[in-house]
């Protein structure tokens, strides 16, 4: 099966700029999440969305940070304005409901903020 | 978010040797993960623990649900070069929904 898509693989944006990132899941997945996982560190979750109903958001900084995922299969996850605090790789996972059986990651977009 | 610390920090060892790694919590969890992740790619599950006590093999890779809920274990045997990469335990809470929470990693590298 194919596995979890994300574009872009890099971007490098200046502060207070917006960026925007995309994540198909695998097909049938219902459940999708954002994670972000800063250079040395495990991934945070961000968000997660079960079709197209947001499960988490807590994380979330949601004075900068949106994400959608309008027809229950891909999501868009933007940051605006980005600081510099927020380089890091943008990972996207899905997994079937409930997610108990672990996740299937893709490759990620590493944001650099400068 | 909940705290997962994994030891060693990192690991650099002969091929062939064995490795072994914990990851430890205050919290009670019902479900461990262990995933690799290489340079440049996202993380991938290698192993999936669900009850307390469960010993789970992959391969040369060896996983344990600890006994107190509060912690798993991670065995390779034998290593070699491809083993390179860094290794993170998930836990899932007992209480709280399903969301996975990440540990800081333990890096591993295999000295031919």
């Amino acid at each position: 099966e194919a596995g979890v898509a994300q574009s872009p693989r890099y971007k490098i944006i200046e502060k207070r700029q917006s960026v925007a990132f995309w994540c198909n899941p695998i097909s049938g997945h219902a459940t999708l999440y954002w994670y972000q996982q800063i250079l040395g560190q495990g991934p945070k979750l961000l968000i997660q969305f079960q079709n197209n109903g947001v499960v988490d958001d807590s994380q979330l900084p949601k004075d900068r940070f949106s994400a959608e995922r309008l027809k229950g299969v891909d999501s868009t996850l933007k940051i605006q304005p980005a600081k510099l605090e927020d380089s890091a790789v943008y990972l996207c996972a899905s997994s079937l409901a409930g997610g108990s059986y672990g996740y299937t990651f893709g490759s990620g977009t590493r944001l650099t903020v400068v | 978010g909940q705290q997962l610390n994994q030891s060693p920090q990192s690991m650099f060892i002969q091929e062939g040797e064995d490795v072994s790694m914990i990851c430890t919590s205050s919290s009670i969890f019902n479900t461990w993960l262990w995933y690799k992740q290489e340079p440049g790619e996202g993380p991938v599950l290698l192993i999936a623990l669900y009850k307390a006590g469960e010993l789970t093999s992959n391969g040369r890779l060896t996983a344990q649900f600890g006994i107190t809920r509060k912690d798993s274990f991670l065995n390779i045997s034998a290593s070699i070069p491809s083993d390179v990469g860094i290794y993170f335990c998930a836990g899932q809470l007992l209480v709280t929904g399903n969301q996975f929470y990440f540990g800081t990693g333990t890096s591993l590298t295999v000295i031919p």
